[in-house]
């Protein structure tokens, strides 16, 4: 079954340290890849997504992600992280021809002042 | 004004009891989803819908059920509300056509609480 993982549960870093957030996926053919955040109370917010070509991406907010389909992998990243970037972020798949987004189980991300 | 907006925001309510979630949308999307989030879980799709007649089940769709009023409108209905299903909700909406390109937007969600 097609499924999302991301490894790590909750990640804490120090405001100003870099941010990698990982996202590894089953699929056969090619994917389609999201990365989510949710902030404290809201909704989900499409932060960056990829679809074929580049496979570095630039999101919202200075994240990009890289697809590297040799580690079926999709990590995020941010260089310099800021107290505000404390949320939840999620990895999304799709499947089925759109029919059905797969995601992964979140990291929560901790920004110590 | 929002896209995507759900009612209620939180909601509180008792075992059995009847409980409807609405969502509407303002995208003049086609297509419209349900998840619900619990920690540790991530989004598990309940129901979508392509189109106003067209409904599928989702990934855990028991003790649930749907209605497409109208383009603009999904609800998401508990006929017997229990405990396991205190969660947070979300509608979600993409654009037909798209493929597996299909981008999701997300309502801000409903927290549910089955005493």
């Amino acid at each position: 079954a097609q499924s999302v993982t991301q490894p790590d549960i909750h990640i804490t870093v120090s405001e100003g340290a870099s941010l990698e957030l990982r996202c590894n996926y089953s699929y056969g053919a090619t994917p389609y890849l999201f990365w989510y955040v949710q902030s404290p109370g809201q909704g989900l917010q499409l932060l960056l997504k990829y679809f074929s070509g580049d496979t570095l991406v630039q999101g919202i907010k200075g994240f990009e992600a890289e697809f590297k389909r040799s580690q079926s992998s999709f990590n995020l990243r941010k260089p310099s992280v800021h107290w505000s970037d404390a949320a939840e972020y999620f990895c999304a798949v799709v499947y089925n021809y759109g029919q059905n987004f797969v995601f992964g189980p979140g990291t929560r991300l901790s920004v110590l002042p | 004004d929002a896209d995507v907006t759900q009612t209620p925001r939180n909601r509180i309510t008792k075992t059995g009891k009847r409980i409807m979630l609405e969502c509407s949308q303002t995208k003049g999307h086609d297509r419209m989803y349900w998840y619900r989030q619990d920690p540790g879980l991530g989004l598990r799709l309940i129901y979508y819908s392509f189109d106003v007649k067209d409904i599928n089940k989702g990934e855990i769709s028991d003790g649930y059920s749907v209605s497409r009023q109208a383009q603009a409108k999904f609800s998401l209905s508990l006929e017997s509300a229990i405990p396991n299903q205190t969660a947070l909700y979300f509608c979600a909406t993409s654009k037909e056509g798209s493929g597996r390109r299909n981008e999701q937007f997300f309502g801000p969600g409903t927290r549910l609480t089955v005493l």
